[in-house]
């Protein structure tokens, strides 16, 4: 089992550009989810998804989409960069919500000039 | 609001000492309760969750956790510190599918 992977582990952008980050799981987790990590701030809920198909808005999802086709993969999608959004990304998954634990990816670090 | 509080920014303790990192949690109904490790540059790693019963749960690496529910606290505890402890942590609760995580812990602990 891989776990939980991210792609890119490093991504330099100029302010305005698009890019996707990748999630992929190969748990058939059904729950998966987004987080910003800033200093000083812990982890902050971006979007989340309880399974293919079905996705939601958590705690700062302005500046993001997601889609969730399968069920490994859950891509994220920064439309417009702006330097706000520089921070690290971390993906997580579960068997589901709730009370299941999270397993996170190595995190993609993100800087935006 | 939903809202999760680590009053300290960091723990400094000698090994073999024990230590407490400390969190406090407001959010509606009954929340799901967990604490994560971090090591520098890498994910966050589970380490010990409350779902219901025994109000002292036992978790990875010698680490254990006290739910309290009338002051909403679930501090973090270990009895004997080893220098190898010394990372970030994170307390984290789950309510209705939404995880709201604390500021995070640094823990020091010195030879």
């Amino acid at each position: 089992n891989a776990g939980v992977t991210q792609t890119p582990k490093f991504q330099v952008l100029k302010t305005g550009q698009s890019m996707t980050l990748q999630c992929a799981q190969d748990m058939n987790h059904e729950y998966m989810s987004w987080y910003r990590q800033d200093p000083g701030m812990g982890l902050r809920l971006i979007h989340y998804s309880v399974g293919a198909g079905i996705t939601d808005q958590g705690e700062v999802p302005n500046g993001y989409n997601v889609s969730r086709s399968t069920t490994e993969d859950f891509p994220l999608r920064l439309l417009s960069a702006a330097p706000s959004q520089t921070s690290v990304y971390f993906c997580a998954s579960s068997y589901s919500g709730g009370e299941e634990t999270q397993y996170f990816g190595p995190g993609t670090r993100l800087l935006v000039l | 609001a939903q809202s999760v509080a680590q009053p300290e920014d960091q723990v400094n303790v000698a090994e073999g000492n024990p230590l407490t990192v400390k969190c406090t949690y407001s959010v509606s109904g009954n929340p799901y309760l967990f604490w994560y490790v971090q090591y520098p540059n890498r994910g966050l790693q589970f380490l010990l969750k409350y779902i219901t019963g025994d109000n002292l749960v036992k978790g990875s690496y010698g680490f254990e956790a006290e739910f309290n529910k009338s002051q909403t606290s679930f501090h973090l505890k270990k009895p004997s510190a080893l220098v190898s402890d010394s990372a970030l942590y994170f307390c984290a609760v789950n309510n209705f599918n939404k995880f709201y995580f604390g500021s995070g812990t640094k823990l020091n602990v010195k030879p």
